[in-house]
């Protein structure tokens, strides 16, 4: 069974300075691994994903991630925070021979301090 | 391209009472999920439909939750009876050969 560790439920991050949310995952296979952003009212929306290419991946609104299988971590960051960036972010990991189920962190909740 | 849509947004029921969430998924797409978020907790997977058949139910919670894709188009979840417990928002899913699309998702509160 696959599993997703997300440290710190809140993170604050001034605006600005570099974004780090920690993300680690188990897996019997070979998993596809994605973040999802939660704006406030919002659906939840595709940051990226990795899919066994590259394992610097980028996405939208600046962040990008780094899968390393040894350490089975997908971290996402960013170099500046942005105010519209305070969100929840969700790391997810997906098992293709478990029919492409979800499973997801606990999230992290973003607040961007001007 | 429309995305996922779900009705109601917000849905305010007594216990006891029956609720119907829907759930448009992308169109095409043949893979539909239900998730669901309880307070405080994780988003937690209930049930997978491929087109109309239920691939995989091992997340409901108890057989107060009925999921049906008729014609493997739209997907409803009811609950019946509904109690305290089940108050959260529910997320419906769809993809097809990629990463998974969600909707804004429906939040339930049973008062």
């Amino acid at each position: 069974a696959q599993s997703v560790t997300q440290l710190d439920s809140h993170v604050s991050v001034s605006e600005g300075t570099p974004v780090l949310l920690r993300c680690n995952y188990s897996s019997s296979y070979s998993p596809s691994l994605f973040w999802y952003v939660q704006h406030p009212n919002k659906g939840l929306q595709l940051l990226l994903k990795y899919t066994s290419a590259a394992t610097l991946v980028k996405g939208i609104n600046g962040f990008e991630a780094e899968f390393k299988k040894s350490e089975t971590s997908f971290h996402l960051t960013k170099p500046s925070a942005h105010m519209s960036d305070a969100a929840e972010y969700f790391c997810v990991v997906s098992d293709p021979g478990g029919n492409n189920r979800l499973a997801f962190g606990k999230g992290n909740q973003v607040v961007v301090i001007p | 391209e429309a995305g996922v849509t779900q009705f109601p947004s917000h849905s305010v029921i007594e216990k006891g009472q029956t609720v119907t969430l829907r759930c448009d998924p992308i169109s095409g797409h043949d893979n539909l999920y239900w998730y669901r978020r309880v307070m405080g907790k994780e988003i937690k997977f209930l049930l997978h439909f491929v087109k109309e058949s239920k691939q995989d139910e091992s997340g409901m919670p108890n057989n107060r939750f009925l999921a049906e894709r008729t014609g493997g188009t739209y997907s409803t979840l009811k609950v019946q009876p509904a109690e305290l417990e089940d108050s959260g928002v529910y997320f419906c899913a769809s993809s097809q050969a990629g990463a998974a699309f969600f909707g804004q998702g429906t939040r339930l509160t049973v008062v």
